[in-house]
């Protein structure tokens, strides 16, 4: 069936360096794509999303790239801090559609 | 502005009993979700609801109930909790379609014995 699936459950990353999680869709009807980013005990909370006649979105510290192509967006978090430690979760829609459907998450842990 | 809460935050409760978590907004979105995350599988969408009165079924809906009378308030129902509906329950809310940015509660985790 459709699905957002992720790559890689859990990244270790430098304190400074920048983060990429990557994410792959298979629903190629989505034309909505978003990142939430979620800490520990908390709820999700939305940090960024992007259309699908886009192939790039900057926002404060984070880049989202979307390639249609290969049905995979990518999440690049620059100069990772402490503060960005968190399970991240791309998620998929579509303006035809009420609901979103998210992936299953990478956790981003931030090396000392 | 409080924005999202839920009720109550933990519950321990038996299999076979009926169980409601509530969710509130302090704004008038009409949009407004129930999930459920489970290690391994991530946010699953269980009801979703337009706008009051209006309600309709996600990924996970069997064995929960909803309703809508008012805006502000949608809450989940189990009518006769199961071991496999363990689980950490959030709520969320958007004011305009739903792959608006999705508003969340702090969520209700929720241990059936």
């Amino acid at each position: 069936g459709e699905s957002v699936g992720l790559h890689l459950p859990t990244l270790s990353v430098q304190e400074g360096d920048n983060s990429i999680i990557n994410c792959a869709y298979s629903n190629s009807a989505s034309d909505y794509f978003i990142w939430y980013k979620q800490e520990s005990g908390k709820g999700p909370q939305f940090i960024i999303d992007i259309r699908s006649n886009m192939d790039k979105r900057q926002g404060q510290r984070v880049t989202v790239l979307l390639n249609k192509t290969v049905k995979h967006l990518s999440l690049q978090i620059a100069a990772t801090q402490p503060g960005d430690s968190a399970v991240y979760f791309c998620a998929e829609s579509s303006n035809r559609d009420d609901k979103i459907i998210f992936g299953k998450g990478t956790r981003l842990h931030i090396l000392p | 502005d409080a924005g999202i809460t839920q009720s109550p935050r933990y519950k321990i409760t038996e299999t076979g009993r009926q169980v409601t978590l509530m969710c509130h907004q302090t704004w008038s979105h009409s949009y407004m979700f129930w999930y459920r995350q489970d290690l391994g599988h991530g946010l699953r969408l269980i009801y979703y609801s337009a706008a009051a009165d209006i309600t309709d079924k996600g990924e996970v809906p069997d064995g929960y109930v909803v309703s809508r009378s008012k805006t502000e308030n949608f809450p989940l129902t189990l009518e006769s909790a199961t071991r496999s509906q363990t689980s950490v329950y959030f709520c969320a809310a958007t004011p305009g379609a739903a792959y608006n940015e999705q508003f969340f509660g702090p969520g209700t985790r929720l241990t059936v014995l």
